[in-house]
């Protein structure tokens, strides 16, 4: 079953923060955040395999809450390059990239 | 992390044709996966590609539209059979390896179009 990510678009100046949410009907095993520019390949951002944990990459962060079935992506002080559409894939353990993605949410950095 | 290459990048095709997709990783893997996104949408997953074995496929995707192959831990092609335009799509496949605890890395995608 797909997650479900909110919101669907959001749009920044930058230097501005922001949250997406990526919610599943289903227990959560692991939780996969990409990054897809117009035009290449999703790139792959992080990975989060335990509940309550927290990863950073650089300014982007994530958590993951087992209990609530959701994970989060923090984006802070925002730069034009985090312009894309971000989508959250889930997998079943041991899953070795079996995912289901959300819809996906269409970030845009204004200058 | 691998490096994926995917031929052709692009190709603009007839309606009852095939086209044959190719993925190459510079590197042994696990894991193949046969991904779709069509126009402004999610990824979709096709199949999973095994390697010496017939592939997996996913509800709503079967082998004679899509027919995989894997020879080896490098390779594999995905075949669009019987095209229609409402196979007008990108073709993404993706791989990982145990190595690197379930990370997936996506080729480049071939965008298809048929008319």
């Amino acid at each position: 079953q797909q997650p479900v990510q909110s919101p669907q678009a959001v749009i920044l100046r930058e230097g501005e923060d922001a949250v997406i949410n990526c919610s599943s009907s289903k227990a959560l095993y692991s939780v996969h955040w990409y990054r897809q520019k117009h035009g290449e390949a999703p790139v792959f951002l992080m990975i989060l395999l335990k509940g309550g944990e927290q990863k950073g990459h650089e300014k982007i962060s994530a958590s993951f809450n087992e209990k609530k079935q959701q994970s989060s992506l923090y984006l802070t002080a925002s730069q034009l390059s985090y312009s894309g559409t971000y989508f959250c894939g889930t997998g079943p353990p041991s899953s070795y990239g079996k995912l289901t993605f959300g819809q996906g949410t269409i970030l845009t950095v204004h200058p | 992390s691998a490096v994926i290459s995917q031929k052709p990048s692009r190709d603009i095709c007839q309606r009852g044709t095939s086209l044959t997709i190719q993925c190459q990783v510079d590197s042994q893997v696990t894991m193949m996966f046969w991904y779709r996104q069509q126009p402004g949408q999610s990824l979709t997953l096709i199949a999973t590609a095994n390697q010496g074995s017939e592939a997996t496929y996913e509800s709503g995707f079967v082998i004679d539209k899509f027919p995989i192959s894997r020879p080896n831990l490098t390779f594999s092609t995905l075949t669009v059979s019987n095209m229609s335009p409402e196979d007008s799509s990108i073709y993404l496949c993706s791989v990982s390896s145990r190595q690197s605890t379930d990370t997936q890395y996506f080729g480049p995608g071939t965008r298809l179009t048929v008319l």
